[in-house]
């Protein structure tokens, strides 16, 4: 059964760069079936899409967010990671990541992350 | 970027009911891109439907999806206590999107 954990600070100065880690357990990142993807949920707020990746390496990122965000994929740690550079209060959310299973008949986020909450904060 | 509009944003029902919710994109698209999520505090989302009407693995079968070009539908046939929460609709378009969420809650 494939699993994801989120990594990484739990406090991030202002100006600063966010960086968090997601772990994937029990199945290979490489599977060309699924993209890999970032939410976040600030408090009291929806849901955001942050942006996805593909094995191949391949991005796509929210234009609210694109200026800002970078996901990369390392394959030989089945793990992808999120960086948002100049972070500001704004930015405080709880972080998701999740698998984008690709299928003929559509596409879902079937397996997520338990989330991580992420302070911007001095 | 296409925008989802959820509607209503709260839904008051009692268990045992039948709740409906919208989904309205602002453009055409394709029902292969269009998924629902449930969402419960403290937990991760969890996909219900992809593909507009395909329920995802171990969903139960009170929960229906259906809907093409701007208009979609989620629908829960009987309210059980546990389905009490905020569900969103998803779009896999040129940018991913989220509409802005419904919550169905306990009347």
């Amino acid at each position: 059964q494939v699993q994801l954990q989120e990594s990484g600070p739990g406090l991030v100065k202002p100006s600063q760069t966010l960086s968090l880690t997601c772990t994937v357990s029990g199945g290979s990142i490489s599977n060309d079936s699924f993209y890999w993807t970032w939410i976040r949920q600030p408090a009291g707020k929806g849901l955001e899409w942050i942006g996805r990746i593909y094995t191949s390496g391949s991005t796509n990122y929210n234009p609210s967010l694109k200026s800002r965000v970078t996901i990369s994929v390392d394959t030989s740690k089945n793990q992808f990671s999120l960086n948002l550079s100049s972070v500001t209060a704004a930015d405080t959310a709880v972080y998701y990541c999740a698998r984008v299973s690709i299928t003929i008949l559509g596409y879902g986020m079937d397996v997520w992350g338990q989330g991580t909450t992420v302070t911007v904060s001095s | 970027e296409i925008v989802l509009t959820q509607s209503p944003g709260t839904l008051s029902l009692s268990p045992g009911e039948r709740a409906t919710l919208s989904c309205r994109a602002g453009q055409s698209v394709s029902s292969t891109f269009l998924a629902w999520y449930q969402h419960k505090p403290g937990q991760a989302p969890r996909l219900l439907i992809y593909g507009a009407s395909n329920r995802a693995t171990g969903i139960p079968d009170r929960f229906s999806g259906s809907g093409s070009g701007t208009d979609f539908t989620l629908t829960i046939s009987r309210l059980e206590p546990e389905d009490f929460a905020v569900y969103y609709c998803q779009l896999y378009g040129t940018s991913w999107t989220f509409g802005q969420g419904t919550k169905v809650e306990i009347k």
